[in-house]
């Protein structure tokens, strides 16, 4: 059963659009939340990270929306640029840290066209 | 930032063979995962291992995987012996639990099993 599931599969915006990566759950018991991105044939990377106590976090030009109680998420990416192209991965762990196992999304291609 | 390392980062064998992943985490980490992700799909966890020890596995980490980081060196995923179903993209992390618990994931090593 997939516990964390991402919208859209693919998304592709003009530069300086804002894009925006859904994202939501299953288990109540998710209590952090990272956003990670991915370039081709690298790891991904922990780009901006919510615990449930919060229902905001930005950082820089990136802000996840939570709302708990519909169990659901958004990754915003404020003026995009071409660089932001990448696959994001949404993912949730319990415990309120990130020491535990993260579930993760299928994720979200993101094209960022010039 | 930190990196976490991975060899080889692609390797093909014969099922029933056995085959070992290497990760070289990031210095002074103490906590270790394998994830894997089979193409098209989202990535999965394996195991965390913690001073020495496995702390969590999923069904996925069948009995003929095991996880092992001797003396310090590489941290360690063994297959034996292998099955088609094996072939995918594994990832290492490691973690710590001071000045932040973010999981630094490495490159991947992508295992095809023929």
């Amino acid at each position: 059963q997939q516990q964390v599931r991402q919208s859209p599969q693919s998304l592709t915006v003009w530069e300086g659009e804002t894009a925006i990566l859904n994202c939501s759950y299953e288990n109540s018991a998710f209590d952090y939340f990272p956003w990670y991105q991915q370039f081709p044939g690298e790891g991904p990377a922990l780009l901006i990270a919510i615990r449930s106590v919060s229902d905001k976090k930005e950082d820089g030009g990136f802000t996840i929306f939570f709302n708990k109680r519909e169990k659901n998420l958004s990754l915003h990416i404020k003026d995009s640029q071409p660089g932001d192209s990448a696959t994001y991965f949404c993912a949730a762990s319990e415990g309120g840290s990130a020491l535990g196992r993260l579930h993760f999304g299928a994720g979200t291609q993101l094209i960022v066209i010039p | 930032g930190p990196k976490v390392l991975q060899i080889p980062s692609h390797q093909i064998i014969d099922m029933g063979q056995m085959v070992t992943l290497n990760c070289d985490p990031v210095s002074n980490h103490l906590y270790f995962y394998w994830y894997k992700q089979i193409l098209g799909q989202q990535m999965e966890f394996l195991v965390n291992f913690y001073n020495g020890k496995v702390m969590e596995k999923s069904k996925l980490f069948k009995d003929q995987f095991s996880v092992e980081r001797p003396d310090g060196s590489y941290f360690t995923l063994k297959i034996q012996p292998t099955a088609l179903e094996d072939s995918a993209v594994y990832f290492c992390a490691s973690s710590s639990d001071w000045g932040g618990d973010e999981q630094y994931f490495g490159p991947g090593t992508r295992l095809t099993v023929l």
